[in-house]
């Protein structure tokens, strides 16, 4: 998974509680993502970081904020969970398009099921 | 992941036999597309990319194809084999900061 690991692998969790999840990169690329992935509606853009302290929202981006205070580290959490944001949680890093590379790679992936 | 498959469309093909997996793209400027795959349980995998200045680019077993007057990709598997059961996605850049929009995908079940 390219030098890529997303924590927690499963995750379970009640309505209402907040919850992070850490992508963790030992590539150097400059950009981060963060998708959702959900029956029916392939993956979905919820935010991205285009370096450290720089992040912006994605398609999907209510109910989450993001930070990214190291090159190697991009966090998503969800203040408040809802049951609608039940789904599997994919990060994702890019070089900068200066160096002719576009494609992402992507993490393992996080269940996360709220209750 | 294990839900990933619900409600997808299915190309089901024999062992041996090529596939062609295909995909309408949204955005007539988009200029850079990916194909991937997605093994149950996994994150996507790229496969294989093409810019929109070509129409054709091929890799080992794959062959993109680029339809910009009808906004089409296909992806074609040559002796397909059961290793390639996977959803496949593609995806087009949209916008800056290398941002992909995929489509909803296809699942390939191959069968011996």
């Amino acid at each position: 998974d390219a030098g890529i690991t997303q924590s927690p692998r499963h995750k379970v969790t009640e309505t209402g509680t907040p919850v992070t999840l850490r992508c963790h990169q030992t590539e150097n690329h400059r950009y981060m993502y963060w998708y959702r992935q959900d029956p029916g509606h392939g993956l979905r853009l919820i935010h991205y970081s285009y370096g450290v302290k720089d992040t912006d929202k994605g398609e999907v981006s209510d109910g989450y904020s993001v930070s990214r205070s190291k090159t190697e580290d991009f966090l998503l959490t969800l203040e408040s969970a809802t049951s609608s944001q039940t789904s599997v949680y994919f990060c994702a890093i890019s070089e900068s398009p200066s160096g002719g590379a576009y494609e992402q790679y992507f993490g393992p992936g996080t269940r996360l099921t709220v209750t | 992941g294990e839900n990933v498959g619900l409600h997808l469309p299915t190309l089901s093909v024999q062992e041996g036999d090529n596939s062609i997996i295909n995909c309408a793209y949204s955005n007539s400027a988009s200029d850079y597309f990916i194909w991937y795959k997605q093994e149950s349980g996994k994150g996507p995998q790229f496969i294989i990319d093409i810019r929109s200045n070509m129409d054709k680019r091929q890799g080992q077993r794959v062959t993109v194809l680029l339809n910009k007057t009808v906004k089409h990709l296909s992806l074609q598997i040559a002796a397909t084999q059961p290793g390639d059961s996977a959803v496949y996605f593609c995806a087009e850049i949209s916008g800056g900061y290398n941002k992909l929009i995929f489509g909803a995908g296809t699942r390939l079940a191959v069968h011996p």
